[in-house]
């Protein structure tokens, strides 16, 4: 079984300052990591994702992520945010491919609001 | 075209209407999938097509029913759904990575449907 946490549901944080969105992941087996934003009223878009190769991922929008295994973190940083990064950010996983079904569990989520 | 397509965008029936959400893609995406998200929550998943055949049922309730007509299209017929049904329904597609073991597979989400059940 897999899971994720998201260990801040609300962060606030002033225009251009930097911001960190914290994701802990438990799986038994290889996993795949992403982040999805989710703007207000709309569906989820996808800002980046890890799936092998460097652990340092970056993503649209400024944002980049960075794959820990022996933490079994994928943290989410953007070094200057703007009023339009005031969404709700889900960190998910996927585990190893021929599961069944290659379910995406998702984090409870972390809602990220701007302030000018 | 890289987008999923949901309509209607916002849906409000009664407890004894009959009403379908559609999705669609043009992406040539064999994997499709119907989240449910509730207020405040992570998106919760109902249901997976691959090539057209139900592949995952998460124990959804029968009042819910989906549909997968072709390769481009998923349907979520609903029936008899009670309030607390009332939330985001989204769709989702991907490529089928799983099955010939060669990568993840990244969905592509739509923008979602609202449903309100009165």
């Amino acid at each position: 079984a897999q899971s994720v946490t998201q260990l801040d549901s609300q962060v606030p944080v002033f225009e251009e300052a930097p911001v960190e969105l914290r994701c802990n992941y438990s799986s038994s087996v290889s996993v795949y990591l992403f982040w999805y934003v989710q703007y207000p009223n709309q569906g989820l878009q996808l800002l980046l994702k890890y799936l092998s190769g460097s652990t340092l991922v970056k993503g649209i929008n400024g944002f980049e992520a960075e794959f820990n295994k022996s933490q079994t973190s994928f943290h989410l940083r953007k070094p200057s945010v703007h009023i339009s990064d005031t969404a709700e950010y889900f960190c998910a996983v996927s585990g190893e491919i021929k599961a069944a079904g290659n379910k995406l569990t998702f984090g409870g989520g972390t809602r990220v609001l701007v302030k000018p | 075209d890289t987008e999923v397509t949901q309509t209607p965008k916002h849906l409000v029936m009664g407890m004894t209407n009959k009403k379908s959400l559609k999705c669609e893609q043009h992406m040539g995406h064999r994997a499709m999938y119907w989240y449910k998200q509730k207020a405040k929550k992570p998106p919760e998943l109902m249901f997976v097509y691959s090539y057209e055949k139900l592949s995952i049922n998460e124990s959804v309730p029968s009042r819910f029913s989906p549909e997968c007509p072709n390769s481009s299209l998923l349907n979520l017929h609903l029936h008899a759904l009670q309030p607390e049904d009332s939330a985001l329904y989204l769709c989702a597609s991907s490529q089928t990575r799983w099955l010939l073991g060669t990568g993840a597979n990244v969905l592509t989400f739509g923008a979602g449907s609202r449903l309100t059940v009165l």
